[in-house]
C-alpha cells in the first residue's frame, strides 16, 4: 500500500497475555518510530530505529516493552505480560530520511484494550 | 472509531469563521514546532512547522505564530471547512534531538453546520 501499514487494528488481550504489534512502513524510509497514545492525550515517544538499528528506546515504559526491526523494514512492537496501564493506542510512523519527523508518516494505529 | 478528544479541551467554530487553537510549549530551549491534525481513528498528519528564528509561518489556510517570550504557540485556521474537525497537536523538537517529539495535549476542533 502506499502508507503505513498497521495490524491488527484492535487487540483485546487478557491481562498477562503477550502480544505482538506489527508495523509496516512506507517502502524505502529509512526512519522508524512508536509511539503510545493514551486517550485523550498526545502521543508519546516509545523507540527510533533507523533502518534495522534500535538507535532510542528511552521511551519505552518498561522492560515489557520490546521493538525490533530486524531486516529495517517490518516492525514488531511487543508487549509481555500485558497490564491494564498498557491500554491505548500505538502508533508507528516512518520517514524517508534520517529522523526527520516533519516528514514522518503515521500509521491508523492499534487499539490495545487489556482487559 | 477512536474517541481520541473524549477529555480534551474543544472548540466549536461555525463553519466559514476562522478558528484560533492555541498551546503552551513547555521547553525554552524547543527550536522547532509543529503543528499535527489528527481524525478520528487515523494517525496523526503534519499540518505546518516553524524554526525558533520565526514568529510566522503561513501555509494553505493555516498560520502558525510563535511567542517565545511566552513560550506560546498558535494556529489559525482560515474559513473553517467540516473536514477540518480533528483534534490538534502541537508538538515541539528539543535542540538536542533529531527524532525526539514533545506532544501537547490536543484541542479538538469542531465545525458546526
Amino acid at each position: 500500500g502506499a502508507g503505513v501499514s498497521q495490524s491488527p487494528r484492535y487487540k483485546v488481550a487478557k491481562r498477562g497475555q503477550d502480544v505482538a504489534l506489527r508495523c509496516d512502513p512506507i517502502s524505502g524510509h529509512v526512519s522508524l518510530f512508536w509511539y503510545q497514545q493514551a486517550l485523550g492525550q498526545g502521543p508519546e515517544f516509545l523507540t527510533y530505529f533507523q533502518n534495522e538499528a534500535q538507535l532510542d528506546k528511552s521511551g519505552l515504559p518498561s522492560d515489557r516493552f520490546f521493538a525490533e526491526r530486524p531486516e529495517g523494514s517490518v516492525s514488531t512492537l511487543k508487549i509481555q505480560r500485558t497490564q491494564q496501564e498498557d491500554s491505548a493506542v500505538y502508533l508507528c510512523a516512518s520517514s524517508l530520511y534520517r529522523g526527520e519527523y516533519t516528514e514522518a508518516f503515521f500509521g491508523q494505529g492499534t487499539r490495545l484494550t487489556v482487559v | 472509531g477512536e474517541n481520541v478528544g473524549l477529555h480534551l479541551p474543544t472548540l466549536s467554530v461555525q463553519e466559514g469563521d476562522n478558528s484560533i487553537i492555541n498551546c503552551a510549549y513547555s521547553n525554552s530551549a524547543s527550536d522547532y514546532f509543529i503543528w499535527y491534525k489528527q481524525e478520528s481513528g487515523k494517525g496523526p498528519q503534519f499540518i505546518i512547522d516553524i524554526r525558533s528564528n520565526m514568529d510566522k509561518r503561513q501555509g494553505q489556510r493555516v498560520t502558525v505564530l510563535l511567542n517565545k517570550t511566552v513560550k506560546h504557540l498558535s494556529l489559525q485556521i482560515a474559513a473553517t471547512q467540516p473536514g477540518d474537525s480533528a483534534v490538534y497537536f502541537c508538538a515541539e523538537a528539543p535542540q538536542d534531538s533529531n527524532y525526539q517529539l514533545i506532544w501537547g495535549a490536543g484541542t479538538k476542533l469542531i465545525i458546526k453546520p
